[in-house]
């Protein structure tokens, strides 16, 4: 059964750096979402991206941050310079379609910020 | 704006009990769609289930069944005869129409005892 595959699964920076995570949707899905999970609280909505555009985000989703889908099958998401609170899990989801809102989940990647 | 409440922060049970985990949601839009997912202590989000407004049928699945209420805005998950496998994190979502972002509850931790 296609899911959705996210790497790293662990990825530890230092403050400041930059890092890129990074997601392959299910092949033929096409909207495309990253979500986040601070240790122990609830998951939260970060950004939704559709037709190579970013079609919603949330207030969490400042200049620091920004998605791409540089080649037709991964997802991006890229923090310019990583904060403490950066600290979470971060889940990508893909949809196949606008029906119904099925959306898949990735197994996360977690990032620690020392 | 959209909001889901799970009032149980934590529950612990003794196998073979039933267990309810109890979701509320509050929302403006007609059409909607209302989701249960579990994370286990490896962190992922397992999928299990999704329910859309015009449907207020009860489902059972195994052990798992969920009742939903429009006129309470309640759609709570009940688990029979409980497992220890059952011991996780299970976090109520709501979402409306269209490939919009999931909203997710604060989450219930449940541990069940041997």
């Amino acid at each position: 059964e296609p899911e959705v595959t996210q790497t790293p699964s662990h990825q530890v920076t230092q403050m400041g750096q930059e890092v890129i995570l990074r997601c392959v949707p299910i092949s033929n899905h096409l909207y495309f979402y990253w979500y986040r999970q601070i240790l122990g609280q609830k998951v939260e909505f970060l950004v939704s991206f559709y037709n190579n555009e970013i079609s919603e985000k949330s207030e969490i989703f400042d200049d620091q941050f920004s998605v791409e889908r540089p080649d037709g099958s991964n997802f991006t998401l890229k923090i310019r310079s990583t904060k403490l609170e950066d600290s979470a899990m971060y889940f990508c989801a893909s949809s196949p379609r606008e029906v119904y809102n099925e959306q898949f989940f990735g197994p996360g990647t977690r990032l620690t910020v020392l | 704006a959209q909001k889901v409440t799970q009032a149980q922060t934590e529950i612990s049970v003794v196998e073979k009990e039933d267990v309810t985990l109890d979701c509320v949601y509050e929302t403006r839009d007609t059409t909607y769609y209302l989701f249960w997912y579990k994370q286990p202590p490896s962190g992922e989000l397992v999928f299990l289930i999704r329910r859309n407004s015009f449907d207020e049928q009860n489902e059972i699945s195994g052990r798992y069944s969920w009742n939903f209420q429009k006129s309470t805005s309640s759609f709570n998950f009940t688990i029979t005869a409980s497992q220890v496998v059952d011991s996780a994190v299970y976090f109520c979502a709501l979402s409306g129409s269209g490939n919009t972002p999931l909203v997710f509850g604060k989450g219930t931790r449940l541990s069940v005892i041997a």
